[in-house]
Formats: structure tokens, C-alpha cells, sequence
């Protein structure tokens, strides 16, 4: 089963509203959480890394303002897309890390029209 | 700088052949690898993984194998099942440091 869930699955929203997507690890604690972004038949492009209890570390080219990042419990983090434009519509997946290896969520389609 | 890359962006094989996906790094540094497969609009699926102490680690139809003076990774699938077509990406890590991926290959088993 999932160990990292994400949710929602799919989100719609409108342009210049804010939209909130959840990272769950759900049989381990994770004191770092990474959050990705997929474009149409691209690799995965990593937007920041998720600390517990501090700053969210940001890609560069990422902007911090636009993608908010809260890792408020060793086992939630949250992106928070503010005033989402069409061209943030994209394919955004969690992945977190326990002493073994690094797991994914299943990922969240957000679409902005 | 790309520092994992697969350059096959595509392969194709028959089923019940095996199936080898390559990837090279150029940081010496990485210490952890790991393959994923990757279905359309689902997260990544972690499938097996090997540390740099290693120079092979086998679970079940998979084998991925490590030459650290090459710099080079590859994943071996045998027998290769329809199942088995989907994107698959390699990953580095150094230390505790953050992922980086490859850009993918596009696997395709044909019956």
C-alpha cells in the first residue's frame, strides 16, 4: 500500500484563486519532504525541499511568494499554490524519505482556467 | 548541468526478452541510486535501489548494476511483461542531499 499520499488527485480551480495540495507519509515520520513538478513528457523538476519545523528550500527559479510550503508535522507537508495562473497548470508529486529509501505520492493534476 | 542522464529517451523490446535501461552520472559524489517507474498521471513507483558499496542488487526480474569508475547504472528487466511498459527513471543522491533524476525513458513491451 501507499506510504506517501497525496491528496487531492485533481483539482480545478480558477484563475487567481489559491489551491492547497497535501503530502502525507502515513507509516513513518519524515523530517524532509521534496516537491516536485511534472510538465507534459518532461522529467521531474524538483521545486523545493521540505523541512520540519523551518523554511521550505526553494530551486532556484522557483518563486517562494507564488508556492508556499508548510511542513508543520513530521508527517504533512503542504504546497499552496497562490493566485494560480493557466500556466501553472501542471502534475505536482511529494516524495518523502525514511531510513531506507524515498517514497512518492501518487500525485496531484492542477489545472488553473 | 545535467548531472544524471538517460539518453534513450525510448526503447522497445519483445516480450519475455530482457529489457536494459541505461543511465550515467557525472558527480562523484552520489553514494545512492535509485529506479522508478512511472505510470501517465500517477507518482513515480520506487522499484529498487543501490548504494555505492554495491555493485549489484537483484530483486526478483530486477537487477540494477553499479560501475562507479564509469559512472554508469543500468536496470535489467527479465523477462520483460507488458506490464513493464511505462516511463522508468534513474536518481542520485549524495548523502542525505535531495534527488536528482534523470529525463526518463519511455519503455514499451511489444507481445
Amino acid at each position: 500500500g501507499a506510504v506517501v499520499s497525496q491528496h487531492p488527485s485533481w483539482v480545478i480551480c480558477k484563475s487567481g484563486t489559491s489551491v492547497k495540495i497535501e503530502c502525507r507519509s502515513l507509516d513513518f515520520q519524515a523530517t524532509t519532504m521534496f516537491w516536485y513538478r511534472q510538465f507534459p513528457k518532461q522529467s521531474l523538476m524538483l521545486m523545493a525541499t521540505s523541512n520540519e519545523g523551518s523554511k521550505a528550500t526553494y530551486e532556484q527559479g522557483v518563486e517562494k511568494d507564488k508556492f508556499l510550503i508548510n511542513h508543520a508535522s513530521l508527517t504533512l507537508s503542504t504546497l499552496t499554490v497562490t493566485s494560480a495562473h493557466p500556466e501553472d497548470s501542471s502534475f505536482y508529486i511529494c516524495s518523502a524519505r525514511d531510513p531506507n529509501t524515498i517514497y512518492f505520492g501518487e500525485g496531484s493534476w492542477l489545472t488553473v482556467v | 548541468d545535467q548531472q544524471v542522464k538517460q539518453n534513450s529517451p525510448s526503447l522497445s523490446v519483445q516480450e519475455g526478452r530482457i529489457s536494459i535501461l541505461n543511465c550515467d552520472y557525472t558527480n562523484s559524489m552520489f553514494d545512492y541510486f535509485l529506479w522508478y517507474k512511472k505510470y501517465p498521471a500517477e507518482g513515480p513507483t520506487f522499484l529498487i535501489s543501490i548504494s555505492s558499496i554495491k555493485d549489484k542488487n537483484e530483486d526478483g526480474r530486477f537487477t540494477v548494476f553499479l560501475n562507479k569508475s564509469a559512472k554508469h547504472l543500468s536496470l535489467h528487466i527479465v523477462p520483460s511483461q507488458p506490464g513493464d511498459s511505462a516511463v522508468y527513471f534513474c536518481a542520485a543522491s549524495a548523502g542525505a542531499q535531495k534527488l536528482v533524476f534523470g529525463q526518463g525513458t519511455r519503455l514499451t513491451i511489444n507481445p
